[in-house]
């Protein structure tokens, strides 16, 4: 049974550049969060996708959007990098009868430059 | 405000040296607490939830409690391979799904 995966593992990008990362769920789930970890912190929620549409999100700007496609798996792109945005970004995703228990991916490492 | 505090910061073990992590939280209408392990440059991996307090859940060397304000992570005569950054979270009543994570307490036991 594959766990949550992502891609890529880890992205170098330079200031005002975009990025897209990628996140697959656990089989069975069908809700993706997408959070974000700087070192040192805890993960902090950026947004969450059910049913392809955007059900809540954090306190981050719209530079920050997302998709879920009708597989489940997700997107998400950050526009206008700044060097703030050098963060992991973890991919969580979580089932209909169990949705509050979220299993994380490995993450993606984003650095920019 | 909602939050997750965790203490200690960094903690350090002998091996068989048991202690305790502690995880508070101010949130309103709590609807479970979470406690996952996250090693180094790696995604948290799912340990424990809780949903009220009194509730005690065991893992191997490792037992997590909750009270109506806080969660106690047990850690009894750990080995080297429990060093991690162990992160508290939890979830409120109109939050959806949302996890709020404390910034964690980082673990390490030496031989």
């Amino acid at each position: 049974d594959a766990g949550v995966t992502q891609s890529p593992t880890h992205l170098i990008k330079t200031r005002g550049q975009q990025v897209t990362l990628r996140c697959s769920p656990k089989s069975g789930h069908d809700t993706v969060s997408w959070y974000q970890q700087a070192l040192g912190q805890g993960p902090q929620f950026i947004f969450q996708y059910y049913e392809e549409e955007e059900r809540q999100r954090g306190n981050f700007p719209d530079r920050f959007s997302g998709h879920q496609f009708p597989n489940y798996s997700s997107e998400l792109n950050v526009n206008a990098l700044l060097l703030g945005d050098s963060a992991l970004y973890l991919c969580a995703s979580s089932s209909r009868g169990s949705p509050d228990t979220q299993y994380f991916g490995p993450g993606t490492r984003l650095t920019v430059l | 405000e909602d939050q997750v505090t965790q203490s200690p910061e960094a903690l350090r073990l002998q091996e068989g040296e048991s202690s305790s992590l502690n995880c508070s939280y101010t949130v309103s209408g709590l609807r479970g607490l979470f406690w996952y392990r996250q090693d180094p440059g790696k995604g948290p991996e799912f340990l424990f939830t809780l949903y009220s307090a009194g509730e005690e859940k065991e893992k191997e060397r490792l037992k997590a409690t909750l009270t109506k304000k806080e969660s106690f992570l047990h850690i009894t005569a750990p080995k080297p391979e429990d060093s991690a950054t162990y992160l508290c979270a939890v979830v409120f009543s109109g939050g959806y799904n949302k996890l709020i994570f404390g910034a964690g307490t980082r673990l390490a036991v030496h031989p």
